[in-house]
């Protein structure tokens, strides 16, 4: 079973400007995340999708960041403008619906200067 | 307020020894606990869970002890290998109300030496 993928897997921009992350889950895992993980703290939650539908957003800055899910496959994860605190990896992670066990990719690293 | 805490930056083990990584937690609405390892530049990997009706949980050298009223577990592992070497997570988690949303602690790195 192919696991989760993640593009990129490395990222710097300078403050303010725009940055994207792509995310393709396990084949049939309903559920999809993303995290936040800032160096030397745990994944937090950003996002979490059922299907193309999102389930909790309550974490997510929403002045600033955006994420959709189109057709109930791949994710986007989108920041705007971005600031020196959004320097983390970037973690998607899937699961079958109900499922209790999370499948994480390997991490979109951001940098922001 | 940190839910999940893992008080243990860093621990450092002999190998053939056993390793034991603590996690405490204070919502009492977790009913299911999962550790993760992580090694640089990989996502989490899931090693071992247990659900809040059990108090122990074994897999091949992994241990998960779970003490619902201290609210403590622990994952042992035994005998440890220079390939365990990595940064653990303890995860918890409220399946009756926020439908999978985990919360992780800071996470442990464990050092197994030769």
């Amino acid at each position: 079973e192919a696991g989760v993928a993640q593009s990129p897997r490395y990222k710097i921009i300078e403050k303010r400007q725009s940055v994207a992350f792509w995310c393709n889950p396990i084949s049939g895992h309903a559920t999809l995340y993303w995290y936040q993980q800032i160096l030397g703290q745990g994944p937090k939650l950003l996002i979490q999708f059922q299907n193309n539908g999102v389930v909790d957003d309550s974490q997510l800055p929403k002045d600033r960041f955006s994420a959709e899910r189109l057709k109930g496959v791949d994710s986007t994860l989108k920041i705007q403008p971005a600031k020196l605190e959004d320097s983390a990896v970037y973690l998607c992670a899937s699961s079958r619906s109900g499922a209790n066990v999370l499948t994480f990719g390997a991490g979109s690293r951001l940098t922001v200067l | 307020d940190q839910q999940v805490k893992q008080n243990s930056p860093s621990l450092s083990v002999q190998e053939g020894r056993i390793s034991i990584l603590n996690c405490d937690y204070t919502n009492s609405m977790f009913d299911y606990f999962l550790w993760y390892k992580k090694y640089p530049a990989e996502g989490p990997t899931f090693l071992i869970s247990i659900s809040s009706i059990k108090d122990k949980n074994e897999d091949g050298r992994f241990t998960v002890f779970l003490n619902k009223s201290a609210k403590h577990l622990s994952l042992h592992i035994v005998p440890s290998q220079p390939g365990d070497s990595a940064v653990y997570f303890c995860a918890a988690v409220n399946y009756g109300g926020s439908q999978g949303n985990l919360i992780f602690g800071k996470g442990t790195k464990l050092s197994v030496k030769p």
